[in-house]
């Protein structure tokens, strides 16, 4: 059974810093791994999906790795904005149309 | 990406009722996911909506607390039935595209009195 922790839980910056957010997984035979925010009390929105034949993904300042073997991914954040306070969820797929299983998340908060 | 939408957006609801959650997506697609967020928890399966055929539940869950139907590639439907405070969550619909990325629903927000 695959399980999935996220480390921090919590992690509070300035205005500016980068963030490094942590997720590992105990099952390294995934098929892909996605990132994905939650804005409280909302739905989530997918930020980044890395294909387990990729080492890493990028979309503007997010940049996710992915080291399958020692099952492991890090989303970092670069130069963080009052508007990235939100929880971020990792999630890996086993297979193809297969379930994803959630980490606990880590909750985020920038300070102005 | 798919646009998902999930009616109601939130809803109290008194002990011992039922609530339908209705999930819409814009193009057709093969699967579908139900998933609750309990409070301060992080999300958990329900079901596997099928077309054509019965959900598939994960460990837990059972169809008589979360009938699910799933008419067409484009539309499903949870109920929680005889509902208790425990009940009380976010519950999210998902659908994945070519078996790749999963996109969510906004959620509706339960809370059970």
């Amino acid at each position: 059974k695959q399980e999935v922790t996220q480390i921090p839980a919590a992690l509070s910056v300035p205005e500016g810093e980068n963030l490094v957010l942590n997720c590992s997984f105990t099952d390294s035979a995934i098929y892909n791994l996605q990132w994905f925010r939650q804005d409280p009390g909302k739905g989530l929105t997918s930020l980044l999906l890395i294909q387990s034949s990729q080492r890493e993904q990028t979309s503007g300042r997010l940049n996710a790795s992915l080291d399958k073997s020692s099952g492991r991914s890090t989303l970092y954040i670069a130069a963080s904005q009052p508007g990235d306070s939100a929880t971020y969820l990792c999630a890996p797929l086993k297979a193809a149309g297969n379930k994803l299983t959630f980490g606990g998340g880590t909750r985020v908060l920038v300070k102005p | 990406s798919a646009v998902i939408s999930q009616k109601p957006s939130r809803d109290i609801c008194q002990r011992g009722t039922s609530l339908t959650i209705q999930c819409q997506v814009d193009s057709q697609v093969t699967m579908m996911f139900w998933y609750r967020q309990q409070p301060g928890q992080s999300l958990t399966l329900i079901a596997t909506a099928n077309q054509g055929s019965e959900a598939t539940y994960e460990s837990g869950f059972v169809i008589d607390k979360f009938p699910i139907s799933r008419p067409n590639l484009t539309f499903s439907t949870l109920t929680v039935s005889n509902m208790s405070p425990e009940d009380s969550s976010i519950y999210l619909c998902s659908v994945a595209q070519g078996g790749d990325t999963q996109y969510f629903g906004p959620g509706t927000r339960l809370t059970v009195l």
